[in-house]
């Protein structure tokens, strides 16, 4: 069945550092990609997506690039700040119904 | 602004005792699922439903059922609660569509069962 795969975590760095959050997925047919953020004592809201090969998802100075031939949406951001520290998940949606299947999530810690 | 809500942000249970949570949206979606959320696992579908009346199995099924009786509202039910029953449930909504579209989550209701 479809499947994602993302790095374990925390991944902890200091403002202004680049961040990378890998994300690989394994899924019949041409999938939805998405990242999905969860702040602390909140619920998930959708921070970007991409929905066919190559296309570029972004938001908020955040960016993933669906790459088929490696099955692959890695997020990445050029400078994080403190308030970026959350839990990242990245997610799909298979063909037909609208169900997600998701990773595990990795939390982001920034420090100041 | 958009709104998924649950009815309590924490709850504490007793085993055995059956167990009611409650979600609501205010953007006339139709479709709308119940997750929980583990540490190391991520969230897990447990139901969803396309339409009033309507569910369907997700993931993780067993020892839980559903309610949707009106558009807005879908209810989970535990209905013999268990310690391994504990977790993060979350509740979300989307419109119709396929697997494009956002899902909206309220903010979850952590639930303890002793």
């Amino acid at each position: 069945g479809d499947s994602v795969t993302q790095m374990e975590g925390p991944v902890t760095l200091s403002e202004e550092a680049f961040l990378t959050i890998n994300c690989t997925y394994t899924a019949t047919g041409y999938p939805s990609l998405f990242w999905y953020v969860q702040y602390p004592g909140e619920g998930l809201q959708l921070l970007l997506k991409a929905t066919k090969a190559d296309d570029k998802g972004s938001n908020k100075g955040f960016e993933a690039t669906y790459r088929k031939e490696t099955t692959s949406f890695h997020l990445e951001k050029g400078s994080v700040q403190v308030s970026d520290s959350a839990v990242y998940f990245c997610a799909l949606a298979g063909t037909g119904f609208q169900k997600l299947v998701f990773g595990t999530g990795t939390r982001l810690l920034v420090s100041p | 602004d958009v709104k998924v809500t649950q009815s309590s942000r924490y709850l504490v249970k007793r085993t055995g005792e059956k167990v009611f949570l409650e979600c609501v949206q205010d953007m006339d979606h139709e479709n709308m699922f119940w997750y929980r959320q583990d540490p190391g696992l991520g969230l897990r579908l447990i139901y969803f439903s396309y339409d009033v009346k309507m569910k369907e199995k997700g993931d993780i099924p067993e020892g839980y059922s559903v309610s949707r009786e009106k558009k807005e509202r879908f209810s989970l039910i535990l209905e013999s609660a268990s310690t391994n029953q504990t977790s993060m449930y979350l509740c979300a909504s989307a419109i119709r569509g396929g697997g494009r579209n956002e899902q909206y989550f309220g903010p979850g209701t952590r639930l303890t069962v002793t």
